[in-house]
């Protein structure tokens, strides 16, 4: 049973470089998002998602690009990385869809993401 | 908008003592409450929510939450603390309409043998 999977788990780039954060899920949940967690401002939701075909942006989207071809996987791209994209970022995902969603979301271990 | 607030950064009890990790919130509508746990080097592991009905809501490993609406509060405690109950502890909210969860900043739980 392995919930949700993020790789890399740790991965450092330079400036400038762009990347692809996997997400993936096997409990076929509709709803997937990604949050960055940074020291001291909880998680930020970056994207999320409701279902295959449909995103959206959450709080602190600038930077980051999202698709959601499948129910299982739903990537985060940083197109040109920079520094104050350094963070750990989590994926989550969890059933339901609609309006009225009242699941708890389950985490992936995180991906540690640096950028020098 | 809605936000989380989590006033205390750190707090530190003696194992047997009684837990407190405090939380208000604000939304609009009805409002979804969770509270998650998260070791170190790990994800969010979610610990109990409030959706509607009762005021106390009991989670996992023996922690409950208080509801309080007329103070937008929903305090996480544990009777008896313990050792293993060291971690980050983070308190969120959804709006009854809203795909977005919003998480407080986090408080870091100390219990001390």
């Amino acid at each position: 049973n392995a919930g949700v999977t993020q790789t890399p788990k740790f991965q450092v780039l330079k400036t400038g470089q762009s990347m692809t954060l996997q997400c993936a899920q096997d409990m076929n949940h509709e709803y997937m998002s990604w949050y960055r967690q940074d020291p001291g401002m909880g998680l930020r939701l970056i994207h999320y998602s409701v279902g295959a075909g449909i995103t959206d942006q959450g709080e602190v989207p600038n930077g980051y690009n999202v698709s959601r071809s499948t129910t299982e996987d739903f990537p985060l791209r940083l197109l040109s990385a920079a520094p104050s994209q350094t963070s750990v970022y989590f994926c989550a995902s969890s059933p339901g869809q609609g309006m009225v969603n009242n699941q708890p979301q389950h985490f992936g271990d995180g991906t540690r993401l640096s950028i020098l | 908008a809605q936000s989380v607030a989590q006033p205390e950064d750190q707090v530190n009890v003696a194992e047997g003592n009684p837990l407190t990790v405090k939380c208000t919130y604000s939304v609009s509508g009805n409002p979804y409450l969770f509270w998650y746990v998260q070791y170190p080097n790990r994800g969010l592991q979610f610990l109990l929510k409030y959706i509607t009905g009762d005021n106390l809501v009991k989670g996992s490993y023996g922690f409950e939450a208080e509801f309080n609406k007329s103070q937008t509060s929903f305090h996480l405690k544990k009777p008896s603390a313990l050792v293993s109950d060291s971690a980050l502890y983070f308190c969120a909210v959804r709006g009854s309409n809203d795909y977005k969860l919003s998480f407080g900043a986090g408080t870091t739980v100390t219990v001390r043998a």
